[in-house]
């Protein structure tokens, strides 16, 4: 099992909707939790932390971790054309000091 | 908050000359940076990790001697990349976080290309 997993996408939703993006992971120790934005041709952005089980809000992004499940979401509300982007899931490992990417799930907001 | 500047943007050279990217943390200490690769539509792929004073560690497959870095400060990381080849070409990003479960903050690439 890979160590941070998404669908690669692409992903299509259109303008206006919500757009739910999910990964994830093997580690069940693991701690800390990210998302990151990367626009093709740039380095990635970080969007959302997210430490503790339940949802976590910063306007129309919500990130939720469900430890138990080894899972972790972004939910981003009222998507726009340029959130079309790759988004990147990616987990702080209990066992040292990296942090994995997943591959990214590419998303698609269709105007 | 959480600025990481890398420079130069954009590097082309000739095969077999040594090129150093430099990465900055502006308004935080950074007591680890990274270093990543980027192949076009494909994921990062870390190369290396650094800690202020210590020697980099790096990952299974990257060669340190072709990929020099050095971490003299808790503000600057750079990467020499050793007589580059046509095969090197890349972009090269680095990312830099302030403690051991702080979020990485990436600075804006150099994409190099060895003719």
């Amino acid at each position: 099992q890979k160590e941070v997993e998404q669908n690669s996408g692409p992903l299509s939703v259109p303008e206006g909707a919500i757009a739910s993006l999910n990964c994830t992971y093997s580690d069940r120790g693991s701690q800390s939790f990210f998302w990151y934005r990367q626009y093709s041709g740039k380095s990635p952005e970080l969007i959302m932390s997210i430490y503790s089980n339940g949802d976590k809000e910063d306007g129309r992004f919500t990130a939720q971790l469900n430890k138990a499940s080894q899972y972790v979401s972004l939910l981003i509300r009222d998507s726009q054309p340029s959130d079309s982007a790759t988004y990147l899931c990616a987990v702080k490992l209990n066992r040292d000091d990296k942090i994995i990417f997943g591959k990214g799930t590419r998303l698609h907001i269709l105007p | 908050g959480a600025v990481v500047s890398q420079h130069p943007s954009w590097v082309i050279c000739k095969s077999g000359t040594s090129v150093k990217i430099e990465c900055r943390s502006l308004d935080f200490q950074a007591t680890t940076m990274f270093w990543y690769r980027q192949f076009p539509k494909q994921s990062l792929m870390l190369m290396a990790t650094s800690n202020e004073g210590s020697k980099a560690t790096y990952e299974q497959g990257v060669e340190k001697d072709k990929f020099l870095i050095n971490h003299a400060s808790l503000t600057l990381s750079t990467l020499t990349v050793t007589s580059a080849h046509p095969e090197d070409s890349s972009f090269y990003i680095c990312s830099a976080r302030a403690g051991r479960y702080q979020p990485q903050h990436f600075g804006d690439g150099t994409r190099l290309s060895i003719l």
